[in-house]
């Protein structure tokens, strides 16, 4: 069992709409945090949320914490063609190990132009 | 700082060779993480150090797999007597305590 649900697995757009994709979880954490990862590459953190509900906003990008802290969101406005990547969350438990951080399986965006 | 750094990016090597990984941490990060990702996965933690000492390993990291961080910078990441499933990214991450954790651009290891 994926600790960290992400959905949807694939996704293909158009440049200029819309997107929201889902990182779910039964657990509590104290922090999740979203990657973007690009082909042969290593993930590059774009946001850290710790508090519940809290919401925040990099550009057409916006990210937030469920108010129990099991779940958040990323939405992207009028997306690009650049955004194009694995979206990968990420957290870490409380009452687990401080030192292992726990990645969803990912969402494979891509925007087509 | 130029961020983590991981050498080499790739690596082929023939089954039952060994094999080992550098990682290069952000320089105040005393945190230091190594995970392994395969195709379509998102990354499977391995071990993780608080400087020189490892805190923790999973189930994943065989006896054939062995890391190390002697002076509590930079790590190794050894793994001997290769098998064709060890084929994956292995990526490094580094952090201060529970912050957020950077990743290295990983190396990529192939095992014919």
């Amino acid at each position: 069992t994926q600790l960290l649900e992400q959905s949807p697995q694939f996704l293909s757009i158009q440049e200029g709409e819309n997107l929201t994709v889902y990182c779910n979880s039964s657990s509590v954490f104290s922090s999740l945090q979203w990657y973007r990862q690009e082909p042969g590459e290593g993930p590059v953190l774009l946001v850290t949320v710790v508090t519940g509900g809290e919401v925040k906003k990099l550009k057409r990008l916006t990210f937030q914490f469920g108010d129990a802290r099991k779940d958040s969101s990323l939405h992207i406005t009028a997306a690009q063609t650049g955004d194009t990547g694995l979206y990968l969350c990420a957290g870490r438990r409380y009452g687990g190990s401080q030192g292992n951080l726990i990645f969803g399986k990912g969402t494979k965006l891509s925007v087509k132009p | 700082d130029t961020g983590v750094s991981q050498d080499p990016r790739h690596k082929i090597t023939k089954r039952g060779q060994n094999v080992t990984f550098r990682c290069d941490p952000i320089s105040e990060h005393n945190r230091l993480y190594w995970y392994r990702q395969t195709l379509g996965q998102g990354p499977e933690f391995l071990t993780y150090f608080q400087n020189e000492a490892q805190l923790e390993k999973s189930r994943l990291l065989s006896d054939r797999f062995s890391a190390e961080r002697p002076k509590g910078s930079f790590s190794t990441l050894e793994i001997q007597r290769t098998e064709q499933g060890d084929s994956a990214m292995y990526l490094c991450a580094s952090s201060q305590l529970n912050t957020e954790a950077f990743f290295g651009q990983g190396t990529r290891l192939t095992v014919v």
